[in-house]
């Protein structure tokens, strides 16, 4: 079962930020915080994830409390192209190999023109 | 490739027939992940690979499905004596091994069983 509790949907404005948040209350000390979206029709791509300290790239920004308990995914200027169902998702991280992502249903951000 | 590439796209079947879903990793991924998602659902595991081996097969519904990836390249998803409830999205991902890596999904294969 996933360890995550998000919103079932949102909407937000082309060109405003969007923040989604996901609640991970269990989360352990080795599991780290995965976000991955899935356009229509499309397989799931990922965006970002973090451990404990806040992360930055070309898509978008991931704030973690300091608890690790609770975590926003942060799209800067949303546009049209990115509404989709957006996947919080705790991992182990088990090396050298990988673990399984286990998705929940996701948040379903629709950006609005 | 330039992705992960998955065949065919879309499979019709008939109740009882039984299916193969080919799986193309990026080459050089170590790790390869196949996800069944219903639909409205979110994907649901249903077996990894690390190379040629197999490391978990916990997710699969059944042992009418199989898989395998005997060159620790391309990978089979087969299903035999297909029935209603295999209807879904078949995703397969692949990624480098190692912590925190990120998978790459390929789009998946649509299967409905009529």
């Amino acid at each position: 079962d996933a360890k995550t509790t998000q919103p079932p949907s949102m909407d937000c404005a082309e060109g405003r930020a969007a923040n989604l948040p996901c609640n991970h209350s269990t989360i352990s000390g080795n599991e780290y915080v995965y976000w991955y979206r899935q356009i229509h029709s499309q397989g799931p791509q990922y965006i970002i994830h973090g451990l404990k300290n806040n992360e930055t790239n070309e898509m978008a920004s991931l704030i973690i409390t300091e608890d690790r308990k609770s975590s926003t995914l942060i799209l800067p200027h949303a546009t049209l192209r990115d509404t989709a169902v957006y996947y919080c998702i705790v991992r182990v991280v088990s090396p050298p190999g990988n673990t399984p992502l286990v998705f929940g249903k996701g948040t379903r951000l629709s950006v609005i023109a | 490739g330039a992705g992960v590439s998955q065949s065919p796209r879309y499979k019709v079947a008939k109740r009882g027939q039984d299916v193969a879903l080919r799986c193309d990793p990026i080459s050089g991924h170590v790790s390869l992940f196949w996800y069944q998602q219903a639909l409205g659902q979110g994907p649901e595991f249903l077996t990894y690979f690390q190379n040629e081996a197999q490391l978990d097969k916990s997710g699969l519904p059944s042992d009418r499905f199989f898989a395998e990836r005997p060159e620790g390249s391309v990978s089979t998803l087969k299903i035999q004596r297909t029935q209603q409830e295999d209807s879904a999205v078949y995703l397969c991902a692949s990624s480098l091994a190692g912590e925190s890596t990120e998978a790459f999904f390929g789009q998946g294969t649509r299967l409905t069983v009529v």
